[in-house]
């Protein structure tokens, strides 16, 4: 069965620290791994991983992927207050010629005390 | 642009009910796609419609269905409620169908928090 398994499932930090969240995954037709930070509302997109070794960043955040071993990281430097939120990670798996299916781990709520 | 819109977004129903939910895309996608999000099982698939056809479902009962109208606006509805379905339901839209694929990034809407008493 495919699945997505994240830890953390919660992480208290003070601002400042720096963070490494953690996503396994087991998935039949890997195609993506992408992260969504999610606030009160809408996930919002952050990265999508394609490639073995090669760290996307953006700021103060940067994910980088295994395909060997299965896993990929979130790496938070600097925490602030605002990055308080629940981090989720999903894989996509293809099903067919093109048509993929997200499987979406149970996230890592982040929280960040000034 | 205008984002993904969902209605309503907050309910309560009680146990047997049931409930319908809509989602307008973003402009122009015509992929949508339904979660559910719950504490204890995080963000699970339900199904994802493009061009009016059910593409893709997840594990959930018939008790869960959904639609897609020529407009790319999708509903989705639950019957005969149950407790356990009370949750967060998140609706995605693309412009093409499979979550994800090179590119093809979803874009969420803020949710329908559905509580079921």
């Amino acid at each position: 069965e495919d699945k997505v398994v994240q830890s953390p499932l919660s992480l208290v930090v003070h601002e400042g620290d720096t963070v490494t969240l953690n996503c396994s995954y087991e998935v039949t037709n890997f195609r993506s791994l992408l992260w969504y930070k999610q606030e009160k509302k809408a996930p919002t997109f952050l990265f999508m991983l394609t490639s073995s070794g090669i760290e996307k960043k953006s700021g103060r955040l940067s994910s980088i992927l295994d395909k060997k071993e299965l896993f990929s990281i979130l790496n938070i430097t600097a925490t602030q207050t605002g990055d308080s939120a629940i981090y989720l990670c999903a894989v996509e798996a293809a099903r067919g010629s093109t048509l993929g299916r997200l499987y979406f781990g149970r996230g890592t709520q982040l929280t960040v005390w000034p | 642009k205008a984002g993904v819109t969902q209605t309503p977004r907050y309910l309560i129903k009680t146990r047997g009910q049931q409930v319908t939910l809509s989602c307008s895309p973003i402009s122009g996608h015509r992929s949508v796609s339904w979660y559910q999000q719950t504490p204890g099982q995080g963000l699970q698939f339900l199904f994802e419609y493009f061009s009016e056809t059910q593409r893709n479902k997840g594990n959930f009962p018939g008790r869960f269905s959904g639609r897609q109208f020529s407009n790319s606006r999708s509903e989705m509805n639950v019957s005969t409620l149950e407790l356990g379905d009370s949750a967060l339901y998140l609706c995605a839209s693309s412009p093409r169908p499979g979550q994800g694929f090179s590119g093809n990034t979803i874009y969420f809407g803020e949710g329908s928090w559905l509580t079921v008493v």
